[in-house]
């Protein structure tokens, strides 16, 4: 069975930094592009990075791009969102989720609060 | 960057209502589009893959059709379970995605 398990939420103050994690088992985990969607409070789905298999490939939304790391070890089969700079708007719900077929983790929660 | 842009944003109907919904994208997607459902509380499910195949397991009220840039997400019935939030997303130029802004789905 596939899962994928976000950790590393929390309540941060606006500035900070925070590092999630996504912990993948029951796939080959390199052989997936991996993403980070989010989802603030009452609103919609947001897209915030990608991954390639390889990580030869990298992309960020234009919201997170000069703040936000996303890397991969595929040796642990695990997935990383370093969050710099963090801001309120920042606060949402972060999934973990890879494609094709899809899998979404439940999501870990970050606050960005003073 | 692809745009997507999704309608309506919500929609009110009755119990064995053909609901639908459209999703365009800013550019040529070549039918890499996914439907997800979404409910309170919950991560967002799979529905429908590559425009218009329906995942395992997911009931065949649900149909999506479409290609290029146009597509649409059909409920044939509708039922009381299908209240949710519904989401058009694209995986045409990976590892971008981009997702649509939603359709709220209420029963009238």
């Amino acid at each position: 069975e596939v899962q994928l398990v976000e950790s590393g939420g929390g309540l941060v103050q606006p500035g900070r930094s925070l590092r999630l994690s996504c912990a993948a088992s029951g796939f080959t985990f390199d052989d997936y592009a991996m993403h980070w969607v989010r989802q603030a409070p009452g609103k919609g789905l947001e897209w915030v990075s990608g991954i390639s298999w390889n990580s030869g490939r990298i992309a960020y939304a234009d919201s997170v791009k000069g703040r936000f790391t996303i890397s991969r070890d595929n040796a642990k089969n695990s997935l990383y969102l370093q969050m710099n700079s963090l801001r309120a708007e920042d606060t949402a719900l972060y999934y973990c989720a890879k494609l094709s077929p899809v899998s979404w983790g439940q999501g870990t929660m970050v606050t960005v609060s003073s | 960057d692809i745009q997507m842009t999704q309608s309506p944003s919500s929609l009110s109907a009755s119990v064995g209502d053909r609901v639908t919904i459209t999703c365009q994208a800013s550019q040529d997607i070549s039918n890499y589009l996914n439907w997800y459902q979404q409910k309170p509380g919950k991560a967002p499910k799979l529905l429908i893959y590559d425009a218009s195949n329906l995942e395992t397991g997911v009931p065949s009220r649900f149909s999506g059709s479409g290609s290029g840039t146009d597509y649409s997400f059909t409920i044939s019935s509708l039922q009381p379970e299908d209240i949710a939030t519904y989401y058009c997303q694209q995986y045409d130029n990976l590892p971008r995605l981009t997702f649509g802004p939603g359709t709220k789905v209420d029963i009238k």
